[in-house]
């Protein structure tokens, strides 16, 4: 079946510097890719619409520079964490499906920021 | 998300006992999908359901969609340990793939 696969599961890093997770979907194209932050014991929020070959829609109070987003192929979506902060630690998951349809979910990055 | 709203947040049963989750969107539902999650994994996807009076099945858990399109339930049947986890509503509300999360059931199921 399709799946999503994303990486690194965990990174820890120091303040002010960047982060890349990556999404990859492995049996199917997509041409859409969406990215989700979910802080402890939350429910998902949607940060961004990632789009192949486009620049990514971002959701009301997400900073785009702050997230970069590049989705260079239709199997890669990246996400960047730009000069990180503690307050960014959080736990980040991309999801992606056939035709667009956000069925699958990567098993998410967990980012702490010391 | 104020547009969506899932209940109970938290439920705990015993082995055998059957319960049922809701979710209920303030809009009209262009598509509901059911995920479980354990905490700081990833989510399965369970079921999705678009058209009014949808009801889908897949061994002991069974999700509908009423005939108004704005609530759903997710019911298991003879609830086993393995069920424990997060079950998560995400609903897509205008059309566009974009999926907003429900707050989340926490189940927990004891022996």
């Amino acid at each position: 079946g399709a799946v999503v696969s994303q990486h690194p599961s965990w990174v820890i890093c120091k303040s002010g510097t960047s982060v890349k997770i990556e999404c990859r979907s492995l049996d199917f194209q997509a041409t859409t890719m969406f990215w989700y932050r979910q802080f402890p014991k939350q429910s998902l929020m949607l940060m961004a619409t990632s789009n192949e070959g486009s620049k990514a829609t971002y959701e009301q109070g997400v900073e785009k520079d702050k997230f970069l987003i590049n989705h260079a192929s239709l199997t890669l979506s990246t996400l960047t964490v730009t000069s990180a902060h503690p307050e960014d630690s959080s736990f980040y998951i991309c999801s992606a499906g056939p035709g667009g349809s956000p069925l699958h979910f990567g098993n998410g990055t967990r980012l702490t920021v010391t | 998300s104020q547009e969506l709203e899932q209940s109970p947040q938290s439920l705990i049963v015993q082995e055998g006992k059957n319960l049922t989750i809701n979710c209920t969107s303030s809009k009209t539902l262009y598509g509901l999908y059911w995920y479980k999650q354990k905490y700081g994994e990833g989510l399965i996807f369970l079921m999705m359901l678009q058209k009014g009076g949808e009801e889908k099945s897949h061994e002991k858990i069974t999700a509908k969609l009423d005939e108004k399109k704005q609530q759903s339930s997710l019911h298991i049947t003879a609830s086993q340990p393995s069920h424990a986890g997060i079950y998560l509503c995400g609903a897509d509300t205008y059309n566009t793939d974009k999926l907003i999360f429900g707050t989340g059931t926490r189940l927990q199921v004891f022996p």
